[in-house]
């Protein structure tokens, strides 16, 4: 089955511990992405990969940073979690980055206390 | 950056009633994807439009996409409950980059 797969899907930790969320994508896409969600704002682009080791920034990367060593994986690590990014996360591919549909994961629900 | 303003942020109606959300772009975009949330999922592609007028029907869903292609709507006939969730617009317009409107969450009172 196709699919985008995140990991974790809830995880709680406190400020400051370094943590990873997971993506993977057995589509063979060469496009990923990360987004987040907040009430009222939408989706918001974090970062974005073209390709394996092509990664660039989106409207929100402060605070995060991304991989792309292998082209089905695109982890999101934030060294030094902050209140502010308490969030719902979620990974993205799709065949290119223009004119064709993204696929999302099931999406990952941080709080950082 | 480019932004995209969708309106309204909610809309209630009674099952059956119909429902138009709206986006808007200051400036021309070269397509404008439509996605569907279910509370607590993740976004679903609906469609894609690329041509200046273009309408296209899924079923009881109509999306247009503007003669200047700055703005797109999305109506539903006759709501059921299937359709509660959050409805998206995203510009595609620069690659590598979806830039999402605010969202229309759609609640249906049977």
């Amino acid at each position: 089955e196709a699919q985008v797969t995140q990991n974790p899907r809830y995880l709680i930790t406190v400020t400051g511990k370094k943590l990873t969320v997971t993506c993977s994508q057995n589509m063979n896409h060469e496009y990923m992405s990360w987004y987040r969600q907040d009430p009222g704002l939408g989706l918001r682009q974090i970062y974005y990969s073209m390709n394996v080791e092509v990664t660039d920034k989106g409207d929100v990367p402060e605070g995060y940073k991304v991989s792309r060593k292998e082209k089905r994986n695109f982890p999101l690590i934030l060294e030094s979690p902050s209140p502010n990014q308490t969030s719902l996360y979620f990974c993205a591919s799709s065949y290119t980055g223009m004119f064709t549909e993204a696929f999302f994961g099931q999406g990952t629900r941080l709080t950082v206390v | 950056g480019q932004q995209v303003m969708q309106i309204p942020q909610y809309q209630h109606v009674q099952e059956g009633e119909d429902f138009t959300t709206y986006c808007n772009s200051s400036t021309t975009l070269s397509n404008i994807q439509w996605y569907k949330q279910r509370p607590g999922g993740h976004p679903v592609f609906l469609i894609q439009l690329v041509k200046s007028g273009e309408v296209k029907k899924q079923k009881r869903l109509t999306f247009q996409f503007g003669e200047a292609k700055k703005n797109s709507s999305l109506h539903i006939t006759a709501t059921q409950t299937t359709d509660v969730g959050t409805y998206f617009c995203a510009d595609g317009t620069s690659y590598g980059k979806l830039t999402f409107g605010q969202g229309t969450i759609l609640t249906v009172h049977p």
